[in-house]
Order: C-alpha cells, then structure tokens, then sequence
C-alpha cells in the first residue's frame, strides 16, 4: 500500500524560505521508472506542478519557479524534500506530494499541506 | 509549456444524467514512445486529488466504469454516463507527456 504524507510549516513569512518533507511508504525511490513529485494549489484555484525527481536522482522543475525550488531525495529515510526561496504571499497554498510511476502518471498522492505566507 | 484548456468549467447535472468535459491540448501529446499521457484527477471538496484516468483511457484501479475517456492529438474528452452524488467536485485533466506537467484550469460538477 502506497501513502504519502507531506509536513513543513504552516506559517512562513514572506522572504523566507520553506522546506516541506514528503515521507512515504509502499514503495522505493530506487525503483526504476518510480518518481515523486510536488504540485500545489492556491486557494479556490488550479493544481499548479512544481518539480519531480526520479529513480537516477534525475529533477525536473517548473521553469517559472526554478530560480526558487530545490528537490532531494533520501533513499534510505523513504523522504523527499522541497525547498522554495524568498517565499511570497501567493505562495499560499496547499502543496502536495505524488508518487509518480512509469508511464507517467501519479496515482498516488497526499493530502497535502496547507502553507500560508504572511507576516 | 502545453497550455490545456477545459470546457466547461462549471457543469450543473441532475443526478443519473451524463456528464462530458472536455480538454484541449496547446500542442500534440503523443510521446515520443508513440504513448499519449493524457490524465484526468477528481478532486472532491476538501480531498486531495484522485487519479481517473491514465493514458487517455485507461481507468485507475477502483475507478467505477461509469467514467470513460476518449481523445487522441490534442483533443480529449471526459463522460460520466450516470453522475451520482459522490461525483460531485472538480475534475482536471493534465498532460504528463512533457515538461513542465501541466494542467487545465478544473471543471466543477455540481448537481443540479
């Protein structure tokens, strides 16, 4: 069985730079074809994909967010973290971490955490 | 990026009628593989969203057959052949076929 469950803060205030922790189980980051990725969603609004890293430490990013984003993994902690700089208040949102598998898609997700950046 | 573009975004439906949304790619989706990576997500009120559909047409393990998909090239289509009341929510179709991923702006089914 396949969960996900993302954590970091609730409160971040703006400039600031967020770093939020996807910590699975049910299957490895070393599994070829096996990706996470990130995505989030303001408020009332769209899913938004933010960066996906794969099996071979191979990472994708947003090209409007990359100056911003740094994605890692932790084979052996079963965690994935994200990191977003000089956070601003349309950053609010709930970020969600995705098991993504081969072919592409992400049958997985979690139920996200709702960051909110304000001063 | 792939802008995906959905009609309608809003879908009032009675309960045990067909629904249909659509989703049309900027560009084409097929792959170089030749695969065309076309999904659609559900996302209920306060719930993460769900995988539908893969592929174009492929449903995701426990998703009930009254949801079908359809499409090829850039032009992709969502039915519920009998919407039910645990429909109810946003769907979004999204393209994984190339980077970034990118999504439509939602569909919100609500019953009439």
């Amino acid at each position: 069985q396949i969960t996900l469950k993302e954590s970091g803060p609730t409160l971040i205030k703006p400039t600031q730079t967020l770093t939020l922790t996807c910590t699975f189980s049910g299957f490895s980051l070393s599994t070829i074809g096996v990706g996470v990725g990130w995505i989030r969603q303001p408020p009332g609004k769209a899913l938004e994909w933010l960066a996906l890293i794969n099996w071979k430490d191979g990472k994708e990013y947003s090209p409007s967010l990359k100056s911003r984003l740094t994605i890692t993994k932790d084979t052996s902690k079963n965690q994935v973290v994200l990191t977003m700089t000089n956070m601003d208040p349309v950053d609010t949102g709930t970020y969600y971490c995705a098991h993504r598998v081969a072919p592409f898609y992400f049958d997985y997700w979690g139920q996200g955490t709702l960051v909110t950046v304000s001063s | 990026d792939v802008v995906m573009t959905q009609t309608p975004l809003s879908s009032p439906v009675t309960l045990g009628q067909p629904a249909s949304i659509s989703c049309r790619s900027g560009q084409s989706l097929v792959h170089s593989d030749g695969n065309t990576y076309l999904n659609w997500l559900q996302q209920r009120p306060g719930q993460p969203p769900r995988l539908l559909i893969y592929k174009i047409s492929n449903r995701f393990s426990g998703v009930p057959d009254r949801f079908s998909a359809s499409g090829a090239g850039t032009d992709f289509t969502l039915k519920i052949s009998t919407v039910e009341a645990e429909d109810v929510g946003v769907y979004y179709c999204m393209q994984t076929t190339q980077f970034p991923y990118t999504f439509g702006q939602g569909t919100k089914l609500e019953i009439k």
